[in-house]
């Protein structure tokens, strides 16, 4: 049952910008960090940001988030061939007490 | 290296039960929160379960709340999850991730085991 709201699909061609968008409610990302996930087919999620903005070691700069608000927003830039994945949103929801994930987004490499 | 490995999926009837388990290694598995999140075929994440770091705190989402019991051995580095009653609605993979943060979601997840609720 997702709670945050993403477009289904995204496109690029390659060395474009794409961004996804990730839309909550106070519950949730009006009052907590936001994650981004990229899931690569048949594979786990893997963390891309978390704390809103913050990359991990490892994950390349071209990956950016930001949040405002109750809505929140993953850029990739320069975009590659192996960035074709299905990316997740993920905040902690207050009502719930547990994560709450985004509806996901398939993002192709035209 | 952080590792979760999952196992104990396979095919259920509906009612039937099924324990799945989960092994930590490369970090202090009794310092980590961790969480139960399933994907059921082509559909999104959707978190299942959370115990806290000695296993005395356990929250379920209302899909599973009186059907699945989760619970961890710190002495073997193992976290589990008993599930009871499934459902065809059940039928997802099941993934344990860890928690970096309190009252986050997870920073490093494992890579899921298969449950298949059918006749």
């Amino acid at each position: 049952q997702s709670v945050l709201t993403q477009p289904p699909s995204a496109s690029g061609t390659p060395g474009q910008r794409v961004t996804i968008s990730c839309s909550g409610s106070s519950s949730n990302i009006g009052s907590n960090y936001v994650y981004w996930y990229q899931q690569l087919p048949g594979t786990a999620p893997k963390l891309l940001i978390y704390r809103n903005n913050q990359r991990p070691s490892g994950v390349p700069d071209r990956f950016s988030g930001s949040k405002s608000g109750t809505s929140a927003s993953l850029a990739i830039g320069g975009l590659r061939s192996e960035d074709e994945a299905d990316y997740y949103c993920a905040a902690w929801d207050d009502s719930l007490s547990g994560p709450v994930f985004g509806t996901g987004t398939k993002v192709t490499v035209l | 290296e952080v590792q979760l490995v999952e196992s104990g999926g396979g095919l259920v009837q509906p009612g039937g039960s099924l324990r799945l388990s989960c092994t930590a290694s490369g970090f202090t598995f009794s310092n980590f929160w961790i969480h139960w999140v399933r994907q059921a075929p082509g559909k999104g994440l959707v978190w299942v379960s959370r115990i806290n770091t000695d296993g005395s705190y356990t929250s379920y989402a209302d899909s599973v709340k009186g059907r699945f019991t989760i619970s961890r051995d710190n002495a073997k580095n193992t976290l589990y999850l008993q599930m009871n009653s499934l459902r065809a609605e059940d039928t997802a993979v099941y993934y344990c991730a860890r928690v970096g943060d309190y009252d986050h979601p997870p920073d490093y997840w494992g890579q899921g085991t298969l449950v298949t609720v059918s006749s």
